[in-house]
């Protein structure tokens, strides 16, 4: 599985963006790259995935550039109930059951 | 939407004690899992199931056992509990035609060894 890194924690404030770059030197041909956010006392919770350029959905974009060895998850406009802890994850299909989420970015966003 | 609930919020178990934790999920997934989630470490994946009396080893198997006796129910096992099995327990599902990787996951069960 490709490893993946992401920097430990982020503080932002309401009403910003916030960036979160994932970098994935050794991502695979056929490997997604996938988030997801948790909240405390929750698991987590899939909010976007994508394969190469950019994906949007309702919650967030996904940036992927062309060599796709590093991906960035922007959140437009955060609130307090933003402040989560975002994973990123890369694999495909067939090591779906492999998933590994490591420590993941802490984003704390404040009034 | 899909719900993937778990037995209990909270447990405290003593050392010893087998224990039994419960996940159900209503969307008729084919694939279930159970992840511990401990602070520093991330989640990691302890079991996992494709199909029913199907089950696989993640990546911390020790100490545990699984059984799927029906698809939309999973139980993880703690045969003998220890004080080091003390943690958080989510368990998640996911349909064989889903994205790759779009897992949905229960609330977790906060399990105490004393």
């Amino acid at each position: 599985l490709a490893k993946t890194t992401q920097p430990i924690s982020m503080d932002s404030y309401e009403g910003q963006e916030v960036n979160i770059t994932c970098s994935h030197n050794n991502i695979a041909t056929n490997d997604y790259i996938t988030w997801y956010q948790q909240f405390p006392s929750q698991g987590p919770r899939f909010i976007i995935q994508g394969y190469k350029t950019k994906v949007t959905n309702e919650v967030a974009s996904l940036f992927i550039p062309a060599d796709r060895k590093s991906s960035t998850l922007s959140l437009p406009r955060v609130s307090l109930s933003d402040t989560a802890v975002y994973y990123c994850l890369v694999g495909d299909k067939t090591n779906d059951y492999k998933l590994s989420f490591g420590a993941g970015t802490t984003v704390t966003v404040r009034a | 939407d899909v719900k993937v609930t778990q037995s209990s919020r909270y447990l405290v178990k003593r050392t010893g004690e087998k224990v039994f934790l419960e996940c159900v999920q209503d969307m008729d997934h084919e694939n279930m899992f159970w992840y511990r989630q401990d602070p520093g470490l991330g989640l990691r994946l302890i079991y996992f199931s494709y199909d029913v009396k199907m089950k696989e080893k993640g990546d911390i198997p020790e100490g545990y056992s699984v059984s799927r006796e029906k698809k939309e129910r999973f139980s993880l096992i703690l045969e003998s509990a220890s004080t080091n099995q003390t943690s958080m327990y989510l368990c998640a599902s996911s349909g064989a035609g889903a994205l790759p990787r779009e897992q949905y996951f229960g609330p977790g069960t906060r399990l105490t060894v004393t």
